[in-house]
């Protein structure tokens, strides 16, 4: 059964301070690892899509990165404006050609 | 364009009611989807459509679902009869096409059955 598992739950991080958020992954047949950002009382927007373990993409502040069983969300000096929760999904040969697998989640609160 | 329109943003219903939820697709956009969130389980993919038509329905929890989708520009998801642990943020999402990653969430009907 597929499985995403994103750590920590929830991240405080003063403005400036770099952190990594984590997504550990089992699915069989992996064909895409996505992240999203959401904002409080807003849906899900897209951020990036992974494909193969060593494949990173980056934009702004944030650099994605993918290995065999997990997937990292840097975010390099980051501000507040970068406060929201980023999840993991997941789209597996199991999964359906049209179905993400989500995870729960990572909270991210950056402080002034 | 408005992006994906869901009304109503918040619902309080009592055990035993009906709720319908309502999305309005992003013109052009040929798949619908219906999703749940909850904090235990995250997002859940309930029900998708492929030109109006319902594709898969595996993610409905039980009879007490039902989705439609009477036109490209209207859908609705309907529960009958609502129970406590039906509460959660129920999403809408459209796509244009097969790219996942082109996939856009609406703002989301949060659901408190009392």
């Amino acid at each position: 059964e597929d499985q995403v598992t994103q750590s920590p739950e929830a991240l405080r991080l003063q403005e400036g301070e770099s952190s990594s958020l984590n997504c550990s992954y089992t699915v069989s047949g992996l064909r895409g690892l996505f992240w999203y950002r959401q904002d409080p009382g807003k849906g899900p927007e897209f951020l990036f899509t992974l494909y193969s373990a060593g494949e990173e993409k980056e934009k702004e502040r944030l650099k994605a990165t993918l290995t065999k069983k997990e997937s990292f969300l840097h975010i390099t000096a980051p501000k507040p404006e970068d406060s929201a929760t980023y999840l993991c999904a997941v789209q597996g040969d199991q999964t359906g050609a049209n179905n993400l697998f989500f995870g729960t989640g990572t909270r991210l609160t950056v402080i002034p | 364009d408005a992006g994906v329109i869901q009304s109503p943003r918040h619902e309080v219903t009592e055990m035993g009611q009906e709720v319908t939820l309502r999305c309005k697709p992003i013109s052009g956009h040929d798949y619908l989807f219906w999703y749940r969130q909850t904090m235990m389980r995250g997002l859940e993919l309930l029900i998708y459509f492929n030109n109006n038509v319902p594709i898969d329905d595996s993610g409905m929890p039980e009879d007490r679902f039902s989705a439609k989708m009477p036109n490209a520009s209207f859908s609705t998801l309907k529960i009958q009869p609502s129970e406590p642990r039906d509460s959660a943020v129920y999403f809408c999402a459209s796509r244009e096409g097969l790219a996942l990653h082109t996939q856009y969430f609406g703002p989301g009907t949060r659901l408190t059955v009392l």
